[in-house]
């Protein structure tokens, strides 16, 4: 099942730099999308999400930009910091029915070097 | 700050034994999900549930799997047999709508392993 796809298990950026995490779908009924950061030992935390009909969202430090026609999107930090150090989760929902469901990412590791 | 509490979050047990994860959602939430993660792949859905019933489990939450919320508080899953294959991050989630915008509160996990 690769219906989310984000194709960088790792990335490295300096500190006060930018980072990018990007991720790819497959399943064009997905409506909803989202990105959840995970430390270690913890679960995930929500981060920020982006309706389809959108195709940019922000929250301070952190933008979602959605591309539809190329199923593809991007989590922009900036300016980054060693605390974006986690595993940042793409994940994608579409409505089936009542029911909701996440369908996950494989996840990229950041790390914000000082 | 609310949270999901999930208990224990380490669990160790032979094959073939019965397991229960808990997990204590937030108070005001209505829907409540179990989500695993194997080591190395990705987080899976399980279950979710609401008004005291499932509401749509995945093909991964077969006879040997049950969800309970046996006194309005805690939400527990259930695995009756473990196998060796369970061995898992297993993660409670809850939310207050239905919608994916109000961005599930996960708990810190219960890691699995069956021996």
């Amino acid at each position: 099942d690769q219906q989310v796809k984000q194709n960088s298990p790792s990335l490295s950026v300096q500190e006060g730099r930018i980072s990018i995490l990007n991720c790819d779908y497959t399943n064009s009924m997905f409506d909803y999308f989202l990105w959840y950061k995970k430390y270690p030992a913890e679960g995930p935390t929500f981060l920020i999400s982006i309706s389809s009909i959108k195709d940019k969202n922000e929250d301070g430090r952190f933008t979602v930009f959605l591309n539809k026609s190329a199923k593809h999107l991007s989590l922009h930090i900036v300016p980054s910091q060693p605390g974006d150090s986690a595993v940042y989760f793409c994940a994608a929902s579409g409505l089936a029915g009542n029911n909701r469901k996440l369908i996950w990412g494989l996840g990229t590791s950041l790390a914000v070097n000082p | 700050e609310p949270e999901v509490t999930q208990t224990p979050s380490h669990q160790v047990t032979q094959m073939g034994q019965e397991v229960i994860l808990r997990c204590v959602p937030i108070s005001n939430h209505l829907y409540f999900y179990w989500y695993r993660q194997i080591l190395g792949q990705k987080v899976e859905f399980l279950v979710s549930f609401y008004n005291n019933e499932i509401s749509e489990k995945s093909e991964i939450f077969d006879d040997q799997f049950s969800v309970e919320r046996p006194d309005g508080s805690n939400f527990t899953l259930k695995i009756r047999s473990t196998k060796l294959e369970d061995s898992a991050m297993y993660f409670c989630a809850s939310s207050f709508g239905q919608s994916v915008n109000y961005g599930y509160t996960f708990g810190s996990g219960t890691r699995l392993t069956v021996v």
